[in-house]
């Protein structure tokens, strides 16, 4: 069975830094593209980092780009976010999502359960 | 970078209604579209790839159809476990979303 599990999220002040984790299982981690989702309190889905399966491509939103840092550790099968410079509009639940190749684009075929994390002073 | 759009943002229906939504692209997308469903603080699930086809274990009532900018998603007759809110995701060039379609009871 597929499983994605975040983790990392919480309360961070606006300027300040925090590190989602995604663990996976269930499937060649290895062998495919990764995603970061996020959603805002009540509002839509929102695209906002892939990488493919080596790491060779690496994309991100322009909402987050030069802020955050999306990376993998296909032995350790865990995906992560770095995220930087937090602005009260990052404030989301920020889902894991795996793609159904190596590299895409394509769409998602399992989510996480999502982490959230707040911005706020 | 591509738009996509969700027609109508709501919707109100009842058990059994047939149920489309629409979804448009900015500029031709082919068929590299799909459709999730989500309910209230759950991650979203695959329904439609492709445009038009099923993923494994979705009921039959859902079907996906269009291609270039326009898209449907229809619910044949529509069941309590369908009220939800709906997104288009187009992946011909990077990802992006529609901003959503709830579904929700007449």
């Amino acid at each position: 069975e597929v499983q994605l599990v975040e983790s990392g999220g919480g309360l961070v002040k606006p300027g300040g830094s925090l590190r989602l984790s995604c663990a996976a299982s269930g499937f060649t981690f290895s062998s495919y593209s990764m995603n970061w989702v996020r959603q805002a309190p009540g509002k839509g889905l929102e695209w906002v980092s892939s990488i493919s399966s080596s790491s060779s491509y690496i994309y991100y939103a322009d909402s987050v780009k030069g802020r955050f840092t999306i990376s993998r550790d296909n032995a350790k099968n865990s995906l992560y976010l770095q995220m930087n410079s937090l602005r009260a509009e990052d404030t989301a639940v920020y889902y894991c999502a795996k793609e159904i190749a190596a590299a895409g684009p394509y769409y998602f075929d399992y989510w996480g359960q999502g982490t959230l994390v707040t911005v706020s002073s | 970078d591509i738009q996509m759009t969700q027609s109508p943002s709501t919707l109100s229906a009842s058990v059994g209604d047939r149920v489309t939504i629409t979804c448009r692209a900015s500029q031709s997308i082919s068929s590299w579209l799909a459709w999730y469903q989500q309910k209230p603080g759950k991650a979203p699930k695959l329904l439609i790839y492709d445009a038009s086809s099923l993923e494994s274990g979705v009921p039959s009532r859902f079907s996906g159809s269009g291609s270039g900018t326009e898209f449907t998603l229809t619910i044949s007759s529509l069941q309590p476990d369908d009220f939800a809110t709906y997104y288009c995701q187009q992946y011909n060039s990077f990802l992006t979303f529609g901003p959503g379609t709830k579904v929700d009871i007449k």
